[in-house]
């Protein structure tokens, strides 16, 4: 039979606007959190990461919030424009001291004018 | 400094074919990593390698897959007797020496399908 494929969540988000995100992650022992962006047909694309010692960083335009204690992360998007427009995941590291992410499912986000 | 090159972007097998996926990683990178992305879902690990050794395949099927990264040429993902739930995109990731493994880049996938 033919599979069903799971409908990604959409963020919509005028021009200008700013975007937030929403992360749960699922592990208590990752220690390290990053959020890529990837765009139609392309590879993910580093954004920011944050790692667990800290619960805000900054980058240009963009804020990633992490909340231990309920296992929540955040992404904020400043002023919000067109080439923002893409799907965002969240990717955890499990508590490896290596590199084997765990990604989120998504989010697309569709930026109008 | 070139990215992390995949080849090729586009493969199209039939069932019961072969099908070879190619990585070469960014230039000084020794670590590299497989994923692979269904549409509308999140990348899941494959297979970690440094040269000549298989770090770590938890995520990997027991048959039919396999990963080598030699010496001396790119890594390899080997995907024997495909059936039509191998369609996906197959993306690599390269990362540096010791603290900064953690910085992973992608490189632009290779979209298989098998029909």
């Amino acid at each position: 039979g033919e599979s069903v494929g799971l409908h990604l969540p959409t963020l919509s988000v005028q021009e200008g606007d700013n975007s937030i995100i929403n992360c749960a992650y699922s592990n208590s022992a990752s220690d390290y959190f990053i959020w890529y962006k990837q765009e139609s047909g392309k590879g993910p694309q580093f954004i920011i990461d944050i790692r667990s010692n800290m619960d805000k960083r900054q980058g240009q335009r963009v804020t990633v919030l992490l909340n231990k204690t309920v296992k929540h992360l955040s992404l904020q998007i400043a002023a919000t424009q067109p080439g923002d427009s893409a799907v965002y995941f969240c990717a955890e590291n499990g508590g490896d001291s290596w590199g084997k992410f765990q990604f989120g499912a998504g989010t697309q986000v569709v930026v109008t004018p | 400094n070139a990215g992390v090159m995949q080849n090729p972007r586009h493969l199209v097998r039939r069932r019961g074919q072969e099908a070879r996926l190619r990585c070469s990683p960014m230039k000084g990178h020794s670590h590299v990593y497989w994923y692979r992305q269904l549409p509308e879902e999140g990348l899941k690990f494959m297979v970690y390698l440094q040269k000549e050794n298989i770090i770590d395949e938890s995520g990997m099927p027991k048959e039919r897959f396999s990963a080598e990264f030699p010496k001396e040429g790119p890594s390899i993902l080997r995907i024997q007797q495909v059936v039509r739930g191998d369609s996906a995109a197959y993306f690599c990731a390269s990362s540096p020496e010791g603290a900064r493994t953690y910085e992973q880049y992608f490189g632009p996938g290779t979209r298989l399908t098998v029909t």
